[in-house]
């Protein structure tokens, strides 16, 4: 079983939809990484959690430690949000990244 | 603005040559990552490293080793290039260590074909 594993996997959304993505993880983590994969390979860091909520322009990240699950949102969507959208936890005191298999997201204008 | 970066956006290379892959950070990072990402299978790790001259093996190492001899570069070396390492390899780097790593920053990646 994946230590990470995403939900949805493939997710198609009209513009202006509030889009929300899941992550659940099974092992205690010292961090968790939302990363932004466009076409063309380059990744970009979103957030990184330890707790709490985090909010950057549309984007709103929440985590629940006790429960082993955070989730990404994207309030008021647009098709430049179209991209991978890849979970990532950091656990106890390795610091190599261990990822989901990512979520597919396409926002249709 | 900080960077991670990778030398080569696109690579084609025979098989059975040498290829080098370089990635060069300007962040003074102590942590850096060589990851291939494959449809289906999404990003593993193939070697790190946490200080100069130090490396150690990620999940698959096999077919390929590393070098790092100056803080900001680290190096991917495939000994004998073969068609399975056809894939999009991606450098990152990061800052701290123990409980607290932050600062994951990736670099935009080589997508390599071997034929």
């Amino acid at each position: 079983k994946n230590e990470v594993e995403q939900s949805p996997q493939n997710l198609t959304a009209q513009e202006g939809e509030f889009i929300t993505i899941n992550c659940s993880y099974s092992v205690g983590i010292s961090a968790l990484h939302w990363l932004q994969q466009h076409p063309g390979g380059g990744i970009v860091s979103l957030f990184m959690l330890s707790s709490g909520k985090k909010k950057h322009g549309r984007l709103i990240a929440t985590i629940n430690i006790q429960e082993k699950h955070s989730s990404l949102h994207i309030t008021a969507s647009h098709p430049r949000d179209s991209a991978v959208y890849i979970c990532a936890v950091i656990s106890g005191s390795a610091r190599q990244l261990t990822f989901g298999s990512g979520t597919q997201l396409t926002v249709l204008p | 603005d900080v960077k991670v970066t990778q030398s080569s956006r696109y690579l084609v290379k025979r098989t059975g040559e040498k290829v080098f892959l370089e990635c060069v950070q300007d962040m003074d990072h102590e942590n850096m990552f060589w990851y291939r990402q494959d449809p289906g299978l999404g990003l593993r790790l193939i070697y790190f490293s946490y200080d100069v001259k130090m490396k150690e093996k990620g999940d698959i190492p096999e077919g390929y080793s590393v070098s790092r001899e100056k803080k900001e570069r680290f190096s991917l070396i495939l000994e004998s290039a073969s068609t399975n390492q056809t894939s999009m390899y991606l450098c990152a780097s990061s800052f701290g260590g123990g409980f607290y790593p932050y600062g994951y920053t990736f670099g935009s990646g080589t997508r390599l074909t071997v034929v």
